[in-house]
């Protein structure tokens, strides 16, 4: 089993439903992250969790929220989808003591 | 000027050639340097890290820092088809949390 799960990997929706992607991870990490990802822009950081309970926003949060349900689990989920949040979303953990992240196969989202 | 500043490419190297990939950030105070490696369609994978000035090695890769430039570049060395993917400098900047900064990328086409 892959280290940090997400799920589902492929989702489309319609502008204004609400959808949740959800993000496992085995190894124990403390840190977890949600990235998006645009051609032509990079990874960007939307939040980001140093435990359960420690939130914090990213560099594009807006539109978004988190939740921290575990150690071992972190959702993302977009309140009223809109067709500019279709994307790639990385799910990512890294330990405390290193800067080494680690990243799940991505959720592709697209919103029609 | 971005953070983190990356040719988008596509850099096109005959089979067997060296590579160079290159990379500037606008912090002086960033402390550690990554080089992930992300195939189309895939999520980023760690090849290396670099945080002291000069070189380090692992193999066909040798990643290179200079702080007083604020440059970092990663070499591959004989280069192969199956090393054509996206590389994604990435920098931890100081009083970032440890969160990393990542540069849009650079495509890499390795040509047999």
């Amino acid at each position: 089993d892959a280290d940090v799960t997400q799920t589902p990997r492929n989702r489309i929706t319609k502008t204004g439903k609400r959808i949740m992607l959800e993000c496992s991870q085995t190894k124990g990490h403390d840190r977890m992250y949600w990235y998006r990802q645009d051609p032509g822009l990079g990874l960007r950081l939307i939040y980001y969790s140093f435990d359960v309970k420690d939130i914090n926003k990213g560099e594009i949060s807006d539109g978004y929220s988190v939740s921290r349900q575990a150690q071992a689990k972190f959702s993302l989920s977009l309140e009223s989808a809109i067709p500019n949040q279709t994307a790639l979303y990385f799910c990512a953990t890294r330990g405390s003591g290193a800067n080494v992240l680690t990243f799940g196969a991505g959720s592709r989202l697209t919103v029609l | 000027q971005k953070e983190v500043e990356q040719n988008s490419g596509p850099l096109s190297v005959p089979e067997g050639a060296i590579a160079s990939l290159n990379c500037t950030y606008s912090d002086r105070g960033s402390q550690s340097f990554f080089w992930y490696r992300q195939y189309s369609g895939k999520s980023p994978e760690l090849i290396m890290f670099i945080y002291s000035n000069g070189d380090k090695e692992d193999g066909r890769f040798t990643a290179q820092l200079n702080k007083a430039s604020q440059y970092v570049s990663l070499l591959i060395r004989d280069s192969q088809p199956s090393d054509s993917a996206t590389y994604l400098c990435a920098v931890n900047r100081r009083g970032s949390q440890g969160n990393l900064i990542f540069g849009k990328g650079t495509k890499l086409s390795v040509k047999p």
